[in-house]
């Protein structure tokens, strides 16, 4: 029962223009949704969260929007750079938990030069 | 370097071995996760200890697994006779209570022959 899921194993965008990551969820328990980046022989590093209380948060070139009704998150990157190239993978947790993760399957992001 | 760290990073094992890994979390850290990731999937929640407490295993952690963390320091996760399906990537991350977010060391990678 895969409760969060990112459908698109992967994505090719050019430098400069917007990367879209997307990722729905089935738990209503979930409120609390974060972003990870991972580079390989890495561990995941987060990059932004967003709370169920809202439905937008911004950090420099990244933001989250939340759509609860549709049970949807996305992640967009303006202007996406080489540099960004990683597998992303959105997590999910319920606030009222000790912090424990469902993560997606992740997608794969080329920034082409 | 005041991140997470894991050892061994890699290890390759024959079928029916014992193996244990360590974690090392940021020292201010109270809680302390193990995640297990597969080949094209996310990372799966194994279990969590807030300090030396262990408050909640997943069912994926069958009697052949077992974790401690004596001192509410550094952890340890060990497999007994390990088999062919125990081979993936084992993730530690540690956070605070009401933190934003888990911070990942770089993982040991189990081959199991």
């Amino acid at each position: 029962d895969q409760q969060v899921k990112q459908n698109s194993p992967s994505l090719s965008v050019q430098e400069g223009r917007i990367s879209i990551l997307n990722c729905d969820y089935t738990n209503s328990m979930f409120d609390y949704f974060l972003w990870y980046k991972k580079y390989p022989a890495e561990g995941p590093t987060f990059l932004i969260s967003i709370s169920s209380i809202k439905d937008k948060n911004e950090d420099g070139r990244f933001t989250v929007f939340l759509n609860k009704s549709a049970k949807h998150l996305s992640l967009h990157i303006v202007p996406s750079q080489p540099g960004d190239s990683a597998v992303y993978f959105c997590a999910a947790s319920p606030s009222t938990s000790y912090g424990k993760l469902t993560f997606g399957q992740g997608t794969i992001l080329t920034v082409h030069p | 370097d005041t991140g997470v760290s894991q050892d061994p990073r890699h290890k390759i094992t024959k079928r029916g071995q014992n193996v244990t890994f360590r974690c090392d979390p940021i020292s201010e850290h109270n809680r302390l996760y193990w995640y297990r990731q597969t080949l094209g999937q996310g990372p799966e929640f194994l279990t969590y200890f807030q300090n030396e407490a262990q408050l909640e295993k997943s069912r994926l952690l069958s009697d052949r697994f077992s974790a401690e963390r004596p001192k509410g320091s550094f952890s340890t996760l060990e497999i007994q006779r390990t088999e062919q399906g125990d081979s993936a990537m084992y993730l530690c991350a540690s956070g605070i209570p009401g933190g934003d977010e888990q911070f990942f060391g770089p993982g040991t990678r189990l081959t199991v022959l």
